[in-house]
């Protein structure tokens, strides 16, 4: 099974830092990774597919990159409605979800 | 608009059964496979199970293996979650979630609001 590890687990930041959240996979998934953000007794919603392609109607502020085992998601500038837990999840054989990265704003 | 609306969670004693269905709207069914996430209460995500568009290939976790079967009905445009021997750690919200069309993995473009499953007696 490939497990995916997510860092930092919560972070804390202030409207218009740029913030990093990575995830790393037990085996190499090529680009078949995606980004999801999940606000509190919300459904997740697709933020990035294949590692960094950003989702239709998605804000222009959150990217993705990466390949192999190490991806990352990057928001240019935190905005308030950006608090929210992130996941990442691979789909190249099955599907696994890291454990999330909660973040918060100061 | 595309839409996934769950239903049949609710209180069940363990080693009880229920069945979940995920009626969906604004989309050719039968043209996307469809999967099972679950999330327990302050937990992460889990996926459980995923549906090929026709229903002829399925797929489960190893941790509900032998008693979770998924299945679709496309003339009712309709997915379904039978879950047997329910356990304490059954205990979730249960999502249904669609792939953007029917070829195997895929990232999760659309998710149902949740149906919340409680195991306890």
């Amino acid at each position: 099974d490939i497990q995916m590890t997510q860092s930092p687990s919560t972070l804390s930041a202030s409207v218009g830092d740029r913030v990093t959240i990575t995830c790393r996979a037990s085996q190499s998934i090529s680009s078949w990774l995606a980004w999801y953000q999940q606000k509190p007794g919300k459904a997740p919603n697709l933020l990035i597919y294949k590692a960094s392609s950003l989702e239709s109607g998605v804000p222009s502020r959150f990217s993705g990159s990466g390949s192999g085992t190490e991806f990352t998601l990057t928001i240019s500038s935190l905005q308030p409605d950006d608090s929210a837990t992130y996941y990442c999840q691979q789909y190249n054989s099955y599907w696994t979800f890291g454990q999330g990265t909660k973040v918060e704003i100061k | 608009e595309v839409q996934l609306v769950e239903s049949g969670g609710g209180l069940v004693q363990p080693g009880g059964s229920l069945r979940l269905s995920c009626v969906v709207s604004g989309f050719t069914f039968s043209n996307c496979g469809m999967s099972w996430v679950r999330q327990a209460p302050g937990k992460g995500l889990e996926w459980v199970s995923d549906i090929s568009g026709s229903g002829a290939t399925t797929y489960y976790a190893d941790s509900v293996k032998g008693r979770f079967t998924i299945s679709r009905d496309n003339s009712r445009n309709t997915l379904y979650l039978q879950i047997y021997n329910l356990r304490a750690e059954d205990t979730a919200v249960y999502y249904c979630a669609k792939c953007p069309g029917d070829y195997g993995s895929c990232a999760f473009d659309i998710w149902g609001q949740g149906t919340m499953v409680t195991v306890s007696s």
